[in-house]
């Protein structure tokens, strides 16, 4: 089973400043990917970025970049430029490359983006 | 690509009484679309795995008699909640995942629902 947890409940970050999520997870499979999903206030779910676990380099979709500690099993998100818009709650969730399986999500980060 | 369509959006219903929440891929094929339940300032909780043509698969603590899941075609599933009661009161969020399994899933938009 994959446990997941965000240690952070809150953060907050002023408008263009940087701030970054903490995420580890714990499982016993060695392929697997990792995402980082937002809900804003609409509660649709959107995906912030993806890592592969097989893969070394961190990845990055503009503002969004992770810092991936395979060992450590630490999957931070870092945000850039902080927009009022990124403000919403931020879930980490591992999935194991095997079939169908579920997203776990861990009990997410609320960020608030100060104006 | 990958849309998710979940309807409805929102419902009221009485105590007692059944409501049926739909999910759709609209523009690929999904043999297995995952339910959740997202109680307020909480995360998401997985409540079943819906199979096309075959048995949902239920966590633990989520009554299979409450919660009927129907995957009758490769795009549509439906999460029925027989004889509800106020606590049932949540929000529904159904995915699914349309290529590689590094896509990650989709989600559909949600429903939320009251019992009065």
């Amino acid at each position: 089973a994959q446990t997941v947890t965000q240690s952070q409940p809150e953060m907050s970050v002023q408008e263009a400043e940087t701030v970054t999520l903490s995420c580890t997870y714990d499982t016993s499979e060695s392929d697997y990917y990792l995402f980082w999903y937002k809900q804003p206030p609409s509660r649709q779910m959107i995906l912030v970025i993806r890592q592969e676990a097989y893969k070394q380099q961190n990845a990055t979709e503009n503002r969004f970049s992770v810092n991936f500690q395979k060992a450590a099993k630490s999957f931070s998100l870092k945000i850039s430029d902080s927009q009022l818009g990124d403000a919403a709650m931020y879930f980490c969730a591992p999935r194991t490359n095997s079939g169908n399986t579920p997203l776990v999500f861990g009990k997410g980060t609320r960020l608030s983006v100060i104006a | 690509g990958a849309v998710v369509s979940q309807h409805p959006s929102w419902v009221i219903c009485k105590s007692g009484t059944s409501v049926k929440i739909e999910c759709r891929s609209l523009d690929f094929q999904a043999t297995t679309m995952f339910w959740y339940r997202q109680f307020p300032k909480q995360s998401l909780m997985l409540m079943a795995t819906s199979n096309e043509g075959s048995k949902a698969t239920y966590e633990q603590g989520v009554e299979k008699d409450k919660f009927l899941i129907n995957h009758a075609s490769l795009t549509l599933s439906t999460l029925t909640v027989t004889s509800a009661h106020p606590e049932d009161s949540s929000f529904y969020i159904c995915s699914a995942r349309r290529g590689a399994a590094n896509y990650g899933y989709t989600f559909g938009s949600g429903t939320r629902l009251t019992v009065v």
